[in-house]
């Protein structure tokens, strides 16, 4: 069974342009959280999704960036104009949630260079 | 405010030693999880524990919550070089809360 799978895991972009993080969970999986760990500090939750609908936004910063999972494909961050302090590794969780699994099972993460 | 404490913040001891790291909060969780994250990779489930006073075997390694459910440890026997890794333990909060609080973290360097 393959884990989370995230890609690119390297992403370099210079400032005010776009970067699109993808994130495909694990086989039976439904549920999708965004991470981001900023350098020398620790991992802090952005968003929840499940298909097609987004369940919790309250990490996510209020302007520029954007989540969706839509019912085919991978779940994508969408961040816009980016800016240096958008440097950082981001992270994406699968869990099935189901029949009491609430595990969140890690991808090995995009590593955003804002220049 | 970091709900989630851990410490020791680093630690680094010889191989076959023991050691124990800790992972404090004022708050109540309704499950922790720890998680080892190794150089440019996503943090690796390692346990999850949901009821106070529960321990939880691991091989070498031994997690306890805490009866209060505000704290958790993790007790390492014997440490290897494969231990050396940064280990991050996560909160829930509440249940049907989905989003994970992470704690500061504590790397540790086991010593050949």
């Amino acid at each position: 069974n393959a884990g989370v799978m995230q890609n690119p895991r390297h992403l370099v972009r210079r400032r005010g342009q776009e970067a699109r993080l993808r994130c495909s969970p694990m086989k039976g999986h439904s549920h999708v959280y965004w991470y981001r760990q900023l350098p020398e500090e620790g991992l802090k939750f952005m968003v929840y999704l499940q298909k097609e609908n987004i369940i919790d936004e309250s990490g996510m910063p209020k302007e520029r960036f954007s989540a969706e999972f839509p019912k085919e494909g991978p779940s994508i961050l969408r961040i816009q104009q980016v800016v240096r302090g958008d440097s950082a590794a981001y992270f994406c969780a699968s869990s099935p949630r189901d029949r009491g699994q609430y595990e969140q099972y890690f991808g090995p993460g995009t590593r955003l260079t804002v220049t | 405010t970091q709900l989630l404490e851990q410490s020791p913040q680093f630690l680094s001891i010889q191989e076959g030693e023991n050691l124990t790291v800790y992972c404090n909060s004022s708050s109540v969780f309704s499950s922790l999880q720890w998680y080892r994250q190794e150089p440019g990779e996503g943090p690796v489930l390692l346990v999850t524990v949901v009821t106070g006073g529960e321990v939880k075997k691991l091989k070498r390694l031994t997690f306890q919550f805490g009866d209060a459910r505000k704290d958790s440890s993790l007790h390492i026997t014997a440490a290897q070089t494969g231990d050396t890794g940064l280990y991050l333990c996560a909160g829930r909060r509440t249940i049907g809360n989905e989003k994970l609080t992470f704690g500061t973290g504590t790397r540790l360097t086991i010593i050949p």
